[in-house]
């Protein structure tokens, strides 16, 4: 049973271009999370998906992010006009359902922005 | 506001024990998970406790105390390849995880 995938591992991109980070859930759930992170600090939540459905985005900043998971297909974090401090990891989770479930990450994105 | 504390760093010497802390003030509580985290990967998950009291799962230990926002985890017989970080996160609502800055254990032979 293959894990939480997540491509590409590494992306650099130039201030302005955009960013694409794609995450295909465990076999069998349909709820997805992504959390950002900067060195030597926690995890940070972003954004909480179901197939179609986004539940939860109040981490997330208002501009040049948005996040969808469509019903078929990998989940897809987009950053537009990308910034130096949008430089992080980029994790996605999965669960089998939202509530009460542990939560399955993936390898991470690692973006790096010049 | 939500607030996990864990110490930044800590070193323990191979076929030792070791106990990390992390303490929590936050809105909600769910559960608090232990994940470890080796340079560049994923966090793994390592434990879930919602009661009070000690889960064993073989060599790893995790204990929460609810009343007192306090949890830790207990490493036996560390290994080399327990060097890593290990995150403390509290669940506040149904889903949403509230994560600490982690606590990179080096081990030394």
């Amino acid at each position: 049973n293959a894990g939480v995938m997540q491509n590409p591992r590494h992306l650099v991109r130039r201030r302005g271009q955009e960013a694409r980070l794609r995450c295909s859930p465990m076999k069998g759930h349909s709820h997805v999370y992504w959390y950002r992170q900067l060195p030597e600090e926690g995890l940070k939540f972003m954004v909480y998906l179901q197939k179609e459905n986004i539940i939860d985005e109040s981490g997330m900043p208002k501009e040049r992010f948005s996040a969808e998971f469509p019903k078929e297909g990998p989940s897809i974090l987009r950053i537009q006009q990308v910034v130096r401090g949008d430089s992080a990891a980029y994790f996605c989770a999965s669960s089998r359902q939202g509530s009460q479930e542990t939560q399955y990450f993936g390898p991470g994105t690692r973006l790096l922005v010049l | 506001g939500q607030n996990i504390d864990q110490p930044t760093e800590m070193t323990a010497t191979e076929g030792a024990i070791v106990q990390i802390n992390c303490t929590y003030q936050t809105s909600g509580f769910n559960g608090l998970f232990w994940y470890q985290q080796h340079a560049g990967e994923a966090p793994t998950f390592l434990s879930y406790n919602v009661l009070d009291g000690l889960e064993e799962k073989g060599r790893f230990s995790s204990f929460l105390s609810r009343s007192k926002g306090y949890s830790y985890l207990l490493l036996k017989e560390l290994q080399m390849k327990d060097s890593a970080s290990y995150l403390c996160a509290v669940r506040v609502s149904n889903y949403q995880l509230i994560w600490g800055a982690g606590t990179k254990l080096i081990i030394k032979p």
